[in-house]
């Protein structure tokens, strides 16, 4: 079974500092990741996705890797705003059906 | 964009009734999924739908059932309500190629 694991659960950053937010997975066979951001109380928002071919996806301020082998991925965010407040999570696709496995999540604050 | 709509974002209910979740999107998507989102656990998947009619069992199906009659309207259905079924319950579409699209979520709560 795939688990996910995302370390730190919790980040708080000062404006302007780059964000780095880690995401593990137990197996390698996975078909995608992606990653997710979700304002509280509301569902969430793709940010990013990586193909299992692809080492990384870049989207604006949000930079995404992926290395199979060793099981990681991590989400970069450069430049923090106060409206980068939020929750991030990862999820990899464990065959091609879309039935993702998700992370718990990152809850990020970034202080003004 | 894509458009996946939950017709409720609070629902109140009583332990044992009947609840139907609705869930409809706009993109003629064929795959449509449930999760539930409780602290601590993460995104949970309840069932999900590869076509019209069509349905299969997530990792955690107990007390759950499912409906899809048209391709656009994916509905979860709470037989018999429990307190143990209070959560966020999130609705999600995906076409192939692209990013999962969720719904906003319809929190349940029941008592």
């Amino acid at each position: 079974k795939q688990e996910v694991t995302q370390i730190p659960a919790a980040l708080s950053v000062p404006e302007g500092e780059n964000l780095v937010l880690n995401c593990s997975f137990t197996d390698s066979a996975i078909y995608n990741l992606q990653w997710f951001r979700q304002d509280p109380g509301k569902g969430l928002t793709s940010l990013l996705l990586i193909q299992s071919s692809q080492r990384e996806q870049t989207s604006g301020r949000l930079n995404a890797s992926l290395d199979k082998s060793s099981g990681r991925s991590t989400l970069y965010i450069a430049a923090s705003q106060p409206g980068d407040s939020a929750t991030y999570l990862c999820a990899v696709d464990r065959s091609d059906d879309y039935k993702l496995s998700f992370g718990a999540g990152t809850t990020v604050t970034v202080r003004a | 964009d894509v458009k996946v709509t939950q017709s409720s974002r609070y629902l109140v209910k009583r332990t044992g009734e009947k609840v139907f979740l609705e869930c409809v999107q706009d993109m003629d998507h064929e795959n449509m999924f449930w999760y539930r989102q409780d602290p601590g656990l993460g995104l949970r998947l309840i069932y999900f739908s590869y076509d019209v009619k069509m349905k299969e069992k997530g990792d955690i199906p107990e007390g759950y059932s499912v409906s899809r009659e048209k391709k656009e309207r994916f509905s979860l259905i709470l037989e018999s309500a429990s307190t143990n079924q209070t959560s966020m319950y999130l609705c999600a579409s995906y076409g192939g190629y692209e990013p999962l699209h969720f719904g906003n979520g319809t929190r349940l709560t029941v008592t």
